[in-house]
């Protein structure tokens, strides 16, 4: 059974504080992607990462930051945590047989910044 | 540009009664199309997907979605709703030319009266 897990469900942080969310895949799967959902916006991506220590851009990746040292492990980095950045965030993963692969989303974490 | 667009927000039916969720997209080139849905408190399931070949794809729990390429439509349907169908559903789209890159509509929560 395909499994992507999320460290943390739920979070709360503070402004200002560097916060990590923690995704780890046990396909091994080569695409791994960090959205935020919003309510009434849907998902938006934020960054991906098509192999290790290769990273690029989505469309809402100003205030983040991301990490893949590994093929399995994919971090996403709040430099400095700022109450707009309160939401949802859903790390997925796919293989890289093409454009039509499935998704395989984690349970997502809840953050909050105060 | 938006290029994909779920008519409602919310969408409520009676238990047993026909469930009609609609997605529409912007694009020159018929996209992949996929439907997911979140249960509370959960990550994104897939439920169908069309890619090509047979326009009417059937999905898990029953559902169903009709691609149709002169409507640019691909909404999401299933004769008979039950209770445990309570969820927000996501239409997406991957464009030729975004690679990797899944497109979400806004969500439609549905809600299922007894």
């Amino acid at each position: 059974d395909v499994k992507v897990t999320q460290s943390s469900r739920y979070l709360v942080k503070r402004t200002g504080e560097k916060v990590f969310l923690e995704c780890v895949q046990d396909m091994d799967h080569e695409n791994m992607f960090w959205y935020r959902q919003d309510p009434g916006l849907g998902l938006r991506l934020i960054y991906f990462s098509y192999d290790v220590k290769m990273k690029e851009k989505g469309d809402i990746p100003e205030g983040y930051s991301v990490s893949r040292e590994k093929k399995e492990r994919f971090s996403l980095i709040l430099e400095s945590a700022s109450t707009n950045q309160t939401s949802m965030y859903l790390c997925a993963s796919s293989s890289q047989g093409g454009s039509t692969d499935t998704q395989y989303f984690g349970p997502g974490t809840r953050l909050t910044v105060l | 540009a938006q290029s994909v667009t779920q008519l409602g927000s919310h969408v409520s039916v009676s238990e047993g009664a026909l469930v009609l969720l609609r997605c529409n997209y912007s694009s020159s080139v018929p996209p992949y199309l996929f439907w997911y849905v979140q249960y509370p408190n959960q990550g994104l399931q897939l439920l169908l997907k069309y890619t090509t070949g047979a326009t009417l794809v059937k999905g898990i729990n029953g559902f169903e979605a009709e691609f149709k390429k002169s409507e640019t439509s691909f909404h999401l349907t299933k004769p008979s709703a039950h209770m445990s169908d309570a969820a927000e559903y996501f239409c997406a789209v991957i464009l030729m030319d975004s690679s990797y890159k899944l497109i979400f509509g806004s969500g439609t929560r549905l809600l299922v009266r007894p």
